[in-house]
């Protein structure tokens, strides 16, 4: 069974350090991989994805990958207490669109 | 441009009654998913269409539930009995060409 892993938190950071959130994956034949941020009672947005291995880089949030591994991560930099959501991680394998999400990580910024 | 839309967004029903949720995807999506969360558990991917098309029902738990999208527009998906189990956020998501998938509010279904 596929599965995707994460640190269910909460990840407490002050305002203006680096928020770091990991993903571990077990399908190998995953090849695209998404964060999306939750707000409580609220839809999953997109806010990052990621397809190769190395790192992504769109304003304050940077996606890393790496498959050998089968780790992908999303750090916030100067984390502010409106980032405070829980980050969900989602794969997809080669050939099918079908999302497995994690249960996601809960993120505190403290002001 | 108007993200994805659900209806209801509560519905709560006894056990062995039937419930129909809609999903209306962004305009011009031709892919359109369910997905459900159910308490405590992370998301999980319920079926995909392409246009009006069932591309990949995998996740659909049982034959107690059916979705349709006529036309290739909107999308429905109804319970039918619904039991206990199926209480949770019921998630529609839609994409055009690519992969990357646009969440609507969901649907909270409690089953009493």
């Amino acid at each position: 069974q596929k599965e995707v892993e994460q640190n269910s938190g909460p990840l407490s950071v002050p305002e203006g350090a680096i928020a770091s959130l990991n993903c571990t994956y077990s399908d190998r034949g995953s090849q695209s991989f998404f964060w999306y941020r939750q707000y409580s009672g609220k839809s999953p947005e997109l806010i990052m994805s990621i397809y190769s291995n190395g790192d992504k880089e769109d304003g304050r949030f940077t996606a890393q990958l790496n498959k050998a591994s089968q780790y992908v991560s999303l750090l916030i930099r100067d984390s502010q207490p409106s980032d405070s959501a829980t980050y969900l991680c989602a794969v997809a394998d080669m050939g099918r669109r079908a999302l497995t999400f994690g249960s996601g990580t809960r993120l505190q910024v403290q002001p | 441009e108007a993200g994805v839309t659900q209806f209801p967004s509560h519905s709560v029903i006894e056990k062995g009654q039937t419930v129909t949720l809609r999903c209306d995807p962004i305009s011009g999506h031709d892919n359109l998913y369910w997905y459900r969360r159910v308490m405590g558990k992370e998301i999980k991917f319920l079926l995909h269409f392409v246009k009006e098309s069932k591309q990949d029902e995998s996740g659909m738990p049982n034959n107690r539930f059916l979705a349709e999208r006529t036309g290739g527009t909107y999308s429905t998906l109804k319970v039918q009995p619904a039991e206990l189990e199926d209480s949770g956020v019921y998630f529609c998501a839609s994409s055009q060409a690519g992969i990357e998938q646009f969440f609507g509010p969901g649907t909270r279904l409690t089953v009493l």
